[in-house]
């Protein structure tokens, strides 16, 4: 099946700082990428969804200049914390969908602010 | 607005008993349901799905029926195996939506030997 990979699987960093998070897609072109957020013992919570060369549209409630996300290209799509903060620490999930309709999902980022 | 709801965990079986994970869901007009696995350290892998009424989904002898009348897409499996635990979770995403995917809260199955 089709692969998606997250970098970095893991990272801690200091309050105030930013994080960038990055999805790829390894064997097919994802004309759209998705964001989630896990917290511990929930559900996926959509974050934003982004089409390839266009802005990213957010959930309701998700601010989008902390969450910057960037779709540059068909098998990248970035995450960016910016000035994290601890309660932004959780388990970032992308997920990507080429032309058919099944999301591929990343093995996820979890971030620990400090 | 729409939402899925699965039975609380931990389930806790030991091998070849048969498995049962409830799901049930609201939602406006014909959503299409699935039931996505994520095993420890891994992404989510789509198990299996179903896009409308009284369709059965059905993969590595995991099943689930779609039914309208009980808005449920209850999980089933005859016999399970250590190798199957892991978390499952239940999702619906709208006809005509762009793909975004509402998920339950995830159902941890843990097989002992």
């Amino acid at each position: 099946g089709a692969v998606v990979s997250q970098h970095p699987s893991r990272v801690i960093c200091k309050s105030g700082t930013s994080v960038k998070i990055e999805c790829r897609s390894l064997d097919f072109q994802a004309t759209t990428m998705f964001w989630y957020r896990q917290f511990p013992k929930q559900s996926l919570m959509l974050m934003a969804t982004s089409n390839e060369g266009s802005k990213a549209t957010y959930e309701q409630g998700v601010e989008k200049d902390k969450f910057l996300i960037n779709h540059a290209s068909l098998t990248l799509s970035t995450l960016t914390v910016t000035s994290a903060h601890p309660e932004d620490s959780s388990f970032y999930i992308c997920s990507a969908r080429g032309s058919q309709e099944t999301q591929y999902f990343g093995p996820g980022t979890r971030l620990l602010v400090l | 607005g729409d939402s899925v709801t699965q039975m609380e965990g931990p389930v806790t079986l030991s091998e070849e008993a048969f498995l049962t994970i409830n799901c049930t869901y609201t939602a406006t007009g014909y959503p299409s349901l699935f039931w996505y696995v994520q095993y420890p350290g891994e992404g989510l892998q789509l198990l299996l799905k179903a896009t409308k009424a009284d369709d059965k989904g059905s993969n590595k002898g995991f099943e689930a029926t779609y039914r309208k009348e009980t808005t449920s897409f209850h999980l089933e499996k005859g016999s399970v195996q250590v190798s199957d635990s892991a978390v499952y979770f239940c999702a619906l995403t709208r006809s005509g939506n762009t793909g975004k995917l509402i998920f339950g809260q995830g159902t941890t199955l843990q097989v002992k030997p």
